[in-house]
């Protein structure tokens, strides 16, 4: 089976344009998480979504939003770029339906915001 | 709300040696725990995993943990390190509804000769 997908694997853009990230999940998974990994906060969780509803929410600001769509491949959207949204933004798939279940990772897109 | 310590930053080992890494989490119920370990540019695998049962769980690469409730630890150990675990480990916690993880803030492991 192939893994979690990211794509693109690397991204440059300038403070103030937006962006958007897409993740492919292993096939059969219904869930797709996204996090956002930097050095100073280190793994934080963004959102999660399950059958094309998202069911979960950080703390994070509105300018982060994302989607899934019937196929269960979902985007992540940040808009209105800040260098502090300079980081490595990572992909997770899960097979669950209500329960919590272990999560497989993609290889992240590293966004630099100049 | 729920949270992950790692008490050590930073771990160096020499070849051959065992290995703990700590982990402490808070949550009002019964966890469900994971360690995952992230070479670097690369995502996050996952090494083992506690859901319920017995309390010590073996995973990949010779990685065994141990889950304590009385002192809501769930440590990782490997009783001979090999060069090629150097990485950074992640503890986390999950709920019993969603995939909303809390990671801990990570240990990198180094691995001398």
């Amino acid at each position: 089976k192939a893994g979690v997908t990211q794509t693109p694997r690397y991204l440059i853009k300038t403070r103030g344009q937006q962006v958007t990230l897409s993740c492919s999940p292993i096939s059969g998974h219904r869930s797709v998480s996204w996090y956002q990994q930097t050095p100073g906060q280190g793994l934080q969780f963004l959102f999660e979504y399950f059958s094309e509803t998202q069911r979960n929410k950080g703390n994070f600001p509105g300018r982060f939003s994302g989607r899934q769509f019937s196929n269960s491949r979902s985007e992540m959207n940040v808009s209105t770029l800040e260098l502090g949204d300079s980081a490595l933004y990572l992909c997770a798939s899960s097979a669950s339906g209500t329960e919590t279940f272990e999560q497989y990772f993609g290889p992240g897109t590293r966004l630099t915001v100049t | 709300a729920q949270s992950v310590t790692q008490p050590d930053i930073h771990i160096t080992v020499s070849e051959g040696a065992s290995l703990e890494l700590r982990c402490n989490y808070s949550y009002g119920a019964t966890p469900y725990l994971f360690w995952y370990v992230q070479s670097p540019g690369q995502g996050l695998q996952l090494l083992l995993k506690y859901f319920s049962g017995d309390t010590l769980v073996q995973g990949i690469k010779g990685f065994e943990a141990e889950f304590k409730r009385s002192q809501s630890s769930f440590n990782l150990r490997k009783p001979s390190v090999h060069w090629s675990d150097a990485a950074e480990y992640f503890c986390a916690v999950g709920h019993n509804y969603g995939q909303n993880f809390v990671f801990g803030p990570g240990t990198r492991l180094s691995v001398l000769p």
